[in-house]
């Protein structure tokens, strides 16, 4: 469905802890899945992508999980740091041969120190 | 490597004005999208250029707005005459590929409409 980013949820975290970002997305059949983080005044940053084949991937102190039964994708971040704050969005590519992303609304993350 | 490029970062204008936002996209990127974000739609594509040309514009709000790919490695968007709903962060992305590969995108170009 359509995004409203009237309000964004926000999870707070300590400095250290890991941290966890949920999303649901909205299409079975969707391919391809990416996380971004967007901090203040800037554009949307590539972090880690996911393709339908995995359920699990890795790379530096970030892990993206794929549940396709329940259509959820999450995002965990681990030792989370102060530069880590932003806002996290995931989007969705839904079905080979399209373009088309659908961006969820985002996920505001401040670290606490 | 220098990522997407967009100029300019902010842009203050009255309405009726016109406004030319522009961007260029990674080196060897073929695919360029125009997004809009908003608090209250999050966001939105607006038009989506491979290999230089136009393949969906239907994001385009209405005709006062158009864009144009006329290289590789420039594009610019244009709102004619601009109205204070424009209000927003423009976003221009840039990929490999149309799908299937991440979208890098701009810093963006905050534009205010009085």
């Amino acid at each position: 469905g359509e995004s409203v980013g009237l309000h964004l949820p926000t999870l707070s975290v300590q400095e250290g802890d890991n941290s966890i970002i949920n999303c649901a997305y909205s299409n079975s059949a969707s391919d391809y899945f990416i996380w971004y983080k967007q901090e203040s005044g800037k554009g949307p940053q590539f972090i880690i992508d996911i393709r339908s084949n995995m359920d699990k991937r890795q790379g530096q102190r970030v892990t993206v999980l794929l549940n396709k039964t329940v259509k959820h994708l999450s995002l965990q971040i681990a030792a989370t740091q102060p530069g880590d704050s932003a806002v996290y969005f995931c989007a969705e590519k839904a079905t080979s041969g399209t373009y088309k992303y659908i961006f969820g609304t985002g996920t505001r993350l401040k670290v606490l120190a | 490597d220098a990522g997407v490029i967009q100029s300019p970062r902010h842009e203050v204008t009255e309405m009726g004005q016109e406004v030319t936002l522009r961007c260029k996209p990674i080196s060897g990127h073929n695919s360029l999208f125009w997004y809009r974000q908003t608090m209250m739609r999050g966001l939105e594509l607006l038009i989506y250029f491979n290999n230089n040309v136009p393949i969906d514009d239907s994001g385009m709000p209405e005709d006062r707005f158009s864009a144009k790919m006329p290289n590789a490695s420039f594009s610019t968007l244009k709102i004619q005459p601009s109205e204070p709903r424009d209000s927003a962060v423009y976003f221009c992305a840039s990929s490999f590929a149309a799908g299937g590969q991440p979208q890098h995108f701009g810093d963006g170009t905050r534009l205010s409409i009085l």
